[in-house]
Formats: structure tokens, sequence, C-alpha cells
């Protein structure tokens, strides 16, 4: 599976839109892009995923570049509790498989 | 309805000892997974088992870790003579058969120490 790289941290004030970056220039054609989140003392929680086109759900919206080979996920309206470890994998969408996830990127919601 | 649920919580004990983690999935859910995370670090994969076998087990770090299934709904994940490097928060998760995601359900997690 292709390798990700996302910032270590991020702050965003509540009620503005949270914007996370992830790069993933190695990326195969069958390989989709999927964001989790992890709230502190939780397991991780599934937000989103694409392979090319861009996604909206009741979470998230998630871009996706033409050349695939980055993404941001967008919370259109931070809260306090989006403040968590949010990880882009990226990983071909088999039935069932492993996800390897990297560090993610801190995001911390302030009033 | 019911998320994954894992038992116990917190798990204590002392280096050498022998102790069992338990995983009930989402009901349906065939797939079933465990993670340990470290602190400051991401999920890392232990196993995954399809059913009642496991499908991948590359991640077990050694001999010491063993993970059964026996009919293909609760796991038990398995540490013998435990040391503090085995101190972390292990995770189940499941999913169920799904052509176009892989939508993983996370459990709380049993945070381990070993002293």
């Amino acid at each position: 599976d292709a390798k990700t790289t996302q910032p270590t941290s991020m702050d965003c004030a509540e009620g503005r839109a949270a914007n996370l970056p992830c790069n993933h220039s190695t990326i195969s054609g069958n390989e989709y892009v999927y964001w989790y989140r992890q709230i502190h003392s939780q397991g991780p929680q599934y937000i989103i995923h694409g392979l090319k086109n861009n996604e909206t759900n009741e979470m998230a919206s998630l871009i996706i570049t033409e050349d695939r080979k980055s993404s941001t996920l967008i919370l259109p309206h931070a809260t306090l509790r989006d403040t968590a470890v949010y990880y882009c994998i990226v990983r071909v969408a088999r039935n069932t498989d492993k996800l390897i996830f990297g560090t993610g990127t801190r995001l911390q919601v302030f009033p | 309805g019911a998320g994954v649920s894992q038992t116990p919580s917190n798990k204590v004990t002392e280096k050498g000892k022998y102790v069992e983690l338990r995983c009930d999935p989402i009901s349906g859910h065939t797939a079933l997974y465990w993670y340990r995370q470290s602190l400051g670090q991401g999920p890392e994969f232990l196993i995954y088992f399809q059913g009642t076998g496991a499908a991948d087990d590359s991640g077990l770090p050694n001999d010491r870790f063993f993970a059964v299934r026996p009919e293909g709904s609760v796991s038990t994940l398995k540490i013998q003579r435990t040391e503090r490097g085995d101190s972390a928060v292990y995770l189940c998760a499941s999913s169920k058969p799904s052509v176009s995601s892989n939508e993983q359900f996370f459990g709380p997690g049993t945070r381990l120490t070993v002293l």
C-alpha cells in the first residue's frame, strides 16, 4: 500500500472549516484514499473514502487532486468534538484487508 | 445497534504472565482484526480473521502472540510470557463483506500494562 504524508498537527477555530491535507504521491490506480479519525481514548472511526471523484457525506468532504497524488479532508464547520487525530490511509478496496496507519494529523479545535 | 466490545478495558499484569484479551465483533461481520497502539503512534496491524481462519497473521510480532476465533464470532488474543514492551492499547475491529468499501468498526480497546 502507498505511503502517505500528513502534517503532524493543525489548529482550527470552532465553526470554521478544517482542511487536512494528505500527500500520497506513489498511489496506484486501484488504490483508494481512506480517512479515519481517533478521538482521545477511543478506537478509530471511519470518516470517508474515495477513488478519484470528490466525495461528501454527513461528516466530511474529500477532495482528491486530478493526478491523485494528494487529497484534502474538509470538515466544513469544525466543533470542539472534532478534536482528534486524523489518519489518511491509501489502500486497495478489497473485501477485507488490514489498514496501515501512519502517525496522522492531530487536529485541535479551539473555541 | 451494539458496536464492537472488548474486555477487559484495562489489564495490569506482571512480566512473564499470560493474558487473554477478548473481542466481540458486530453481529454479522465476518472479518475481524486486531491492532495494537503504542503511545503517540497509529494503530499497528497484528492479525485478521475471515470467518474462523486467520487470513493474515503477518503483524504478530513473535510466537508469544496468538489469536483464535473458533466459531467465527468472538476472538481472543493471547499473549504468553508478557514483556514490558507488550504494554499498549490492543484494538479490535470488525467489518462486513462489501465490494466497494471496507469500513472497519473499532472497539474501545484494551489497555494492557505489563509491570
